[in-house]
């Protein structure tokens, strides 16, 4: 069965720290890749997607994540958080068929230290 | 572009009442729109997907009596609950694809059951 994991709830970095977000998801073949932000009162934004090819994909606001096959991972990454960046994130994949749809992990709320 | 609009975008009813949250694709013409439900500090739960001139399609476990969703046009759907109660509370969000996969979100609706 397909599933997302997101092993930590909670991530506190200090501003302009470095951040990763771990994401390791279980699908039968290259899945896609998606990872949104929620900000309270706000929807899910898409940050960044990976579909094929280049497996350090770039994304809004500075984020970027790198797809790794043999890990089964697509770790989220910035070099230089900003206090605004405190939010929701999640890992989501998404399955190759003409369902579109999308399997969420449980999600990881950053909280940054001024 | 690509934008999502839910309504109401909180809503208060009495148990034993039904209420109605509309999505919208606002600039662009949605080939599936999603249901999800968030539980505070949760991941999103796909409850449905609908198509346009179809009948939706129930993720395993969801009631289809009680979330009944109508997708009228390609740029609306509509989840109505139905004799609501307070389990039911929760954080709804729809979301909207175009052929591109990607899933544009709404900003969610809050039901709140009284």
């Amino acid at each position: 069965a397909q599933s997302v994991t997101q092993p930590d709830i909670h991530i506190t970095v200090s501003e302009g720290a470095s951040l990763e977000l771990r994401c390791n998801y279980s699908y039968g073949a290259t899945p896609y890749l998606f990872w949104y932000v929620q900000s309270p009162g706000q929807g899910l934004q898409l940050l960044l997607k990976y579909f094929s090819g280049d497996t350090l994909v770039q994304g809004i606001k500075g984020f970027e994540a790198e797809f790794k096959r043999s890990q089964s991972s697509f770790n989220l990454r910035k070099p230089s958080v900003h206090w605004s960046d405190a939010a929701e994130y999640f890992c989501a994949v998404g399955r190759m068929d003409s369902s579109y749809k999308l399997i969420f992990g449980s999600g990881t709320r950053l909280l940054v230290r001024p | 572009g690509a934008v999502v609009s839910q309504h109401p975008s909180w809503v208060i009813c009495k148990s034993g009442t039904s209420v109605k949250i509309e999505c919208r694709s606002l600039d662009f013409q949605a080939t599936t729109m999603f249901w999800y439900r968030q539980f505070p500090k949760q991941s999103l739960m796909l409850m449905a997907t609908s198509n346009e001139g179809s009948k939706a399609t129930y993720e395993q476990g969801v009631e289809k009596d009680k979330f009944l969703i109508n997708h009228a046009s390609l740029t609306l759907s509509t989840l109505t609950v139905t004799s609501a109660h307070p389990e039911d509370s929760s954080f709804y969000i729809c979301s909207a694809t175009r052929i591109d996969y990607e899933q544009y979100f709404g900003p969610g609706t809050r039901l709140t059951v009284t």
